[in-house]
């Protein structure tokens, strides 16, 4: 079985500070692991994933984050905060046989304040 | 490419009435999903395909139906609707088992279930 936990439904940051949002995941073979933003009145899109390989990853619009195994998470973070940072963030992880089924977490608020 | 479209992108429904959510995806992906997003709850799999023909039950299939009887449409139904079926549905989409691929998703339908 697998499990994802994100740790505070809400989060606000000032705009230039840093970006921190926390994802602890659960899985009984080696996952990958994914994190999505849903803007308001929007869709899931992809911010970045980690599969194999390199495991600080890069993503899209500065964020980027670390698989540590022995703490068996997966933190997104941002340098400086932006305004259009705004957004809700799901932590996601996949098993890496089967079908793909994908368990996401419960998702996190970021308000960013000027 | 349009992409994942969904169709409606609101509907209002009375309790006991039917009826069908329709996803489309121009991007010859194999896999396809219905998700339902509830407040402080994430993201749930109502049904997934995992090609042409094919449907399976994720974690909340209850009172949904699903049909893929073409590659690019997934369908979801709802033969007699329940408040407790007021949510914002997502269709998703991703390529295929050959490697971990991310889902590409569609901008919802709001339901309201009275």
């Amino acid at each position: 079985a697998q499990s994802v936990t994100q740790l505070g439904s809400h989060v606000s940051v000032s705009e230039g500070a840093l970006v921190l949002l926390r994802c602890n995941y659960s899985s009984s073979v080696p996952p990958y692991l994914f994190w999505y933003v849903q803007y308001p009145n929007q869709g899931l899109q992809l911010l970045l994933k980690y599969t194999t390989g390199a495991t600080l990853v890069k993503g899209i619009n500065g964020f980027e984050a670390e698989f540590k195994k022995s703490e068996t998470s997966f933190h997104l973070t941002k340098p400086s905060a932006h305004m259009s940072d705004a957004a809700e963030y799901f932590c996601a992880v996949i098993n890496s046989g089967g079908y793909q089924k994908v368990t996401f977490g419960t998702g996190t608020k970021l308000q960013v304040i000027p | 490419n349009a992409g994942v479209t969904q169709t409606p992108k609101f509907r209002v429904l009375k309790t006991g009435q039917s009826m069908t959510l329709l996803c489309a995806q121009d991007m010859n992906h194999e896999y396809m999903y219905w998700y339902r997003q509830d407040p402080g709850m994430g993201l749930r799999l109502i049904h997934y395909s995992v090609g042409e023909g094919t449907t399976a039950k994720g974690e909340v299939p209850d009172g949904y139906n699903v049909s893929r009887l073409k590659k690019q449409n997934f369908l979801l139904g709802l033969e007699s609707a329940a408040p407790s079926q007021t949510s914002v549905y997502f269709c998703a989409s991703s390529k295929d088992r050959g490697r971990v691929n991310e889902q590409f998703f569609g901008p919802g339908t709001r339901l309201t279930v009275l």
